[in-house]
C-alpha cells in the first residue's frame, strides 16, 4: 500500500468549473508538496506547504496535518489547466508521491 | 536563470547494453535528487546527493544502477546492464541547502524517458 494516496485518479471537467483533487497519506509528515506534470512535459512545483492554506492565482491548497489530508482546489477551470496533478509528503528527508490525478478540463 | 536540465529526453536501448542519463540541477543547489516512474506507478526516490556526497541511496534497486555527482555540480545516473523492468521516466531534482529533515522546494527537470527492448 502506497503511503500517499490520492483522489479521484482521472477527473474530466467543463471549462469554468471548480475542481477539487484530494491527497491523503498514512504516516506523519513534515510538509506536503503539489506537483504539475503536463503531458510530455516536466514536473512543476506548485506548492510546498506545512500547516493552513496557500493560494496562488486560481489553485488553492490546503493541509490538515491532524487528519493527514490535504486539497488542491482550481478555481475557473480552464483547458490550459489539463495536466496530471501529482501530491507528495516529506518524511525522514525524502518525498513519498501519490500515484497522481489526470485532470482533462474541456472547453 | 536556467532551470534544471536533463539529457537524453529520449532513450531507447535493448535489454543489456548501458545507458547514462546526465542531470544539470541549478546553478548553486546543492541538493540533486533522482526519481523514477515506472508506467502506472507513483513516483518513487532512487537517491539524494548533497553536493558530491551521496545522502541517501535507499531506493536505488539494485547494482546495476550507479549515480555518480564529481565535484558536486552535474550528476549521472547509469545503468549496466538495462533491463526491461528498467523501463519509465528518470527525473531529476536539485534544491537550495537545507537543514537535515526540513524539505524545500524541489525543482524538478523535464525527465528522460527509458525505454528498454
Amino acid at each position: 500500500k502506497n503511503e500517499v494516496e490520492q483522489s479521484p485518479q482521472n477527473l474530466t471537467a467543463q471549462e469554468g468549473e471548480f475542481i477539487t483533487i484530494n491527497c491523503s497519506y498514512s504516516v506523519g509528515i513534515s510538509a506536503l508538496h503539489w506537483l504539475q506534470q503536463h503531458p510530455g512535459g516536466g514536473i512543476v512545483s506548485l506548492f510546498m506547504l506545512s500547516s493552513g492554506k496557500k493560494k496562488h492565482g486560481r489553485l488553492i491548497a490546503t493541509i490538515n496535518i491532524q487528519e493527514k489530508h490535504s486539497s488542491l482546489h482550481i478555481t475557473a477551470s480552464h483547458p490550459r489547466d489539463s495536466a496530471v496533478y501529482i501530491c507528495a509528503a516529506w518524511l525522514s528527508n525524502q518525498f513519498y508521491f501519490g500515484t497522481g490525478t489526470s485532470l482533462t478540463v474541456i472547453p | 536563470e536556467a532551470g534544471v536540465t536533463q539529457f537524453p529526453s529520449h532513450s531507447v536501448i535493448e535489454k543489456g547494453q548501458t545507458v547514462t542519463l546526465r542531470c544539470d540541477p541549478i546553478s548553486g543547489h546543492d541538493n540533486l535528487y533522482w526519481y523514477r516512474r515506472v508506467m502506472g506507478k507513483e513516483i518513487k526516490f532512487l537517491l539524494h546527493f548533497v553536493k558530491e556526497s551521496k545522502q541517501d541511496e535507499s531506493g536505488m534497486p539494485n547494482n546495476r544502477f550507479l549515480a555518480e555527482r564529481t565535484g558536486g555540480t552535474y550528476s549521472t545516473l547509469k545503468v549496466q546492464p538495462a533491463e526491461l523492468e528498467d523501463s519509465g521516466v528518470y527525473f531529476c531534482a536539485s534544491s537550495q541547502k537545507q537543514q537535515t529533515g526540513e524539505a524545500d522546494t524541489q525543482y524538478f527537470g523535464p525527465g528522460t524517458r527509458l525505454t528498454v527492448l
